[in-house]
């Protein structure tokens, strides 16, 4: 099993350029997650998903997008790149939720200049 | 509305020293779920432990062992002996019944000094 993979790994943008994060797990699992980690802030939840075709905001939603047609993916969306989305991406997923551990993915460094 | 204190930001310690690393949680729920993960220079994230809020059992897993006290909302988490590979940033977090989300608390970044 490769568990969690994101990519790419890294990435710089210039201020309006959209992109996509790729995020997909073999686990089967339903519950998926995306957090942007700043310098000393620890982790923010952007948007999570409990299963295909459902999809919530999280603490700092303003800014992304995210979609999940299938189990297995979810990417998340950056349609007008801006500075402050200069961050580290990580991608979660989890077999049961709120009480589960979850498994996270390598992580994307993006950087909007 | 939930949240996590680590107010331990930064902490050294010489190999060998026990090191305990405090979490402060706040819940209006009575059943909730709390964790900590490890994220080492690497990067990755790695999960350690999870207890639910009808568990204040303490866990030891070898050099590490988890402090659970309901009475004071807190999840303290002891490194005995310490080693060089402990040094990571760990993150405690919170989850409740109620709600799918996971709030993380910002880290504490621990150096163990040969």
């Amino acid at each position: 099993n490769a568990g969690v993979t994101q990519t790419p790994k890294f990435r710089i943008l210039k201020i309006g350029q959209s992109m996509t994060l790729q995020c997909a797990q073999d686990m089967n699992h339903n519950y998926m997650y995306w957090y942007r980690q700043d310098p000393g802030m620890g982790l923010k939840l952007i948007y999570y998903s409990v299963g295909a075709g459902i999809t919530d905001k999280g603490e700092v939603p303003n800014g992304y997008n995210v979609s999940r047609s299938t189990t297995e993916d979810f990417p998340l969306r950056l349609e007008l790149a801006a500075p402050s989305q200069t961050s580290v991406y990580f991608c979660a997923s989890s077999p049961s939720g709120r009480a589960g551990e979850q498994f996270f993915g390598p992580g994307t460094r993006l950087t909007v200049l | 509305a939930q949240k996590v204190t680590q107010a331990q930001t930064e902490i050294s310690v010489v190999e060998k020293e026990d090191v305990t690393l405090d979490c402060v949680y706040e819940t209006r729920d009575t059943t909730y779920y709390l964790f900590w993960y490890k994220q080492p220079p690497s990067g990755e994230l790695v999960f350690l432990i999870r207890r639910n809020s009808f568990d204040e059992q303490n866990e030891i897993s070898g050099r590490y062992s988890w402090n659970f006290q309901k009475s004071t909302s807190s999840f303290n988490f002891t490194i005995t002996a310490s080693q060089v590979v402990d040094s990571a940033v760990y993150f405690c977090a919170l989850s409740e019944a109620g709600d799918d989300k996971i709030i993380f608390g910002k880290g504490t970044r621990l150096h163990i000094l040969p």
